[in-house]
């Protein structure tokens, strides 16, 4: 079983819509949960972090984690085309011996056409 | 102007050849990492080290050394053993928020290609 799994992708929207990114993660006790984005090419950049249960608001972006279904999902308003990258989902570790690292998914191509 | 210097953004070698990569940061960040992203693939974890002196395998180690001297640097050497080492190569580091939390930042990265 994969630490992190990312639904696939690819996932295409229009411009205005709203995308959805989901996210589960396998080790119920991890309490850090994190969001990258890459652009082709590029490294990846943190966007979103989150560390309780609900949802958290950064302009467009929405994050939003249930510890309890092991679940967390990004969510962009009004996705512009500059949003089109492959979105990251990370959790921290918390076993003793590897506490520091973090698991990443394979991550969520996303494509906003205009 | 604080942040993760990966050096150099391309770098070509010879099958054979050891090839040592360059991570620095100024961040003042306990913790570095390098991960190894291949073309449809995520980011695999090679090496990191949450202190000077110490450094831990990551999943895909074999192939790769590490050093860690300074706080501030991180080098990875890419040795003739990697099978296959052709691969964008991607330092980070991360600061303890505490209660285990450890956001990472990221490098520019460096394309590796090995002929």
């Amino acid at each position: 079983q994969k630490e992190v799994e990312q639904n696939s992708g690819p996932l295409s929207v229009p411009e205005g819509a709203i995308a959805s990114l989901n996210c589960t993660y396998s080790d119920r006790g991890s309490q850090s949960f994190f969001w990258y984005r890459q652009y082709s090419g590029k490294s990846p950049e943190l966007i979103m972090s989150i560390y309780s249960n609900g949802d958290k608001e950064d302009g467009r972006f929405t994050a939003q984690l249930n510890k309890a279904s092991q679940y967390v999902s990004l969510l962009i308003r009004d996705s512009q085309p500059s949003d089109s990258a492959t979105y990251l989902c990370a959790v921290n570790s918390v076993r003793g011996s590897t506490l520091g690292r973090l698991y990443f998914g394979r991550g969520t191509q996303l494509t906003v056409w205009p | 102007d604080g942040g993760i210097t990966q050096s150099p953004k391309y770098l070509f070698r010879k099958e054979g050849q050891n090839v040592t990569l360059s991570c620095e940061q100024n961040l003042n960040h306990d913790a570095m990492y390098w991960y190894r992203q291949d073309p449809g693939q995520g980011l695999r974890l090679i090496y990191y080290s949450q202190i000077v002196n110490d450094f831990q395998k990551g999943d895909i180690a074999e192939g790769y050394s590490v050093s860690r001297e300074k706080k501030e640097s991180f080098p990875l050497t890419v040795t003739s053993a990697q099978k296959n080492p052709t691969a964008f190569y991607l330092c980070a580091s991360s600061i303890d928020k505490g209660v285990s939390i450890y956001e990472q930042y990221f490098g520019p990265g460096t394309r590796l290609t090995v002929t």
